[in-house]
C-alpha cells in the first residue's frame, strides 16, 4: 500500500519568501492533518480537514499561513511570508476517518530552513 | 485540554537490556494514548495505541505499554534492546477532537 507522500524534502527560503508543500494522502483516507514539528519538540497539530472541509485550524497563524484541500484528496500548506522560526519538518498525516482512536499514517515530512 | 510529558529527552541502553521510556499525561476524559516511533528520515509510526480494554498493550517489534490511571502514566517498555530500536519516540494523547504529542525520547541503543 503506497503510504502518504509529501514533496518537496527540504526546503531553504529567506525570510519574507513564500513557500508551499504539498500532501498526497492514503487513497480513501477522508482526514488529512498537518503537523509542525520544530527541532527537539513534539509535532504540533496545524490543521485537520475532514473530506475537503476544515474541522480544526485553531493553532494555525492565518496571518501568514493557509492550507487547502482540494476535491478532499492532496492538499497544499503555503506560508507567505516564511519568518525565521517557521523553520521546521512539516509532517502530513492521513486516517481513514475522523476519531480520537485513529491511527494516523505520516508522510516523511517537508524540512523547511529559513535563512 | 490534554497534554503529556515525557521525562528524559534522551535515553541511552546497551543492547540486550531493557528499555523503559516515561510518559505521563493529562486529559479530563478518559483518553485514548498513543506512542509512535520517528527512524531517521522517515514519518512517524504507530508502535501501539490504548482505547479501551485491557491496560497492558502490545505493540510492534516487541514493544508494549501500561495504562495505569491511577498515575496518569502510560510507559514503554521492551525486555531487550535491540540496535535497530535507535529513533526518536513520541507519546501522544487523544480526546475527541485532538491528538497532542509528547517532546519525544531520543533511544539511543549502545553495542
Amino acid at each position: 500500500e503506497a503510504g502518504v507522500a509529501q514533496s518537496p524534502r527540504y526546503k531553504i527560503i529567506e525570510k519574507r519568501q513564500s513557500v508551499a508543500f504539498w500532501c498526497n494522502p492514503i487513497s480513501g483516507h477522508a482526514t488529512l492533518y498537518w503537523y509542525q514539528q520544530i527541532l527537539g519538540q513534539g509535532p504540533k497539530l496545524l490543521i485537520q480537514f475532514q473530506n475537503n472541509g476544515v474541522v480544526d485550524d485553531s493553532q494555525l497563524p492565518k496571518d501568514r499561513f493557509s492550507a487547502e484541500r482540494l476535491k478532499g484528496v492532496d492538499s497544499t500548506l503555503k506560508i507567505q511570508p516564511a519568518k525565521l522560526e517557521d523553520s521546521a519538518v512539516y509532517l502530513c498525516a492521513s486516517s481513514l476517518m475522523t476519531g480520537s482512536n485513529e491511527k494516523l499514517f505520516f508522510g516523511s515530512g517537508t524540512q523547511l530552513s529559513v535563512l | 485540554a490534554q497534554s503529556v510529558t515525557q521525562l528524559g529527552s534522551h535515553v541511552s541502553v546497551s543492547e540486550g537490556a531493557l528499555v523503559l521510556l516515561r510518559c505521563n499525561y493529562s486529559s479530563s476524559v478518559p483518553p485514548y494514548l498513543f506512542w509512535y516511533v520517528q527512524y531517521p528520515n522517515q514519518g512517524l509510526q504507530l508502535l501501539l495505541k490504548y482505547t479501551t480494554g485491557a491496560t497492558l498493550v502490545k505493540g510492534i517489534n516487541g514493544f508494549e505499554a501500561e495504562f495505569k490511571k491511577s498515575e496518569t502514566s502510560f510507559h514503554l517498555t521492551k525486555p531487550s534492546a535491540h540496535m535497530s530500536d535507535a529513533a526518536e519516540y513520541f507519546c501522544a494523547v487523544s480526546d475527541d477532537n485532538d491528538m497532542r504529542f509528547g517532546a519525544g525520547t531520543r533511544l539511543t541503543v549502545k553495542p
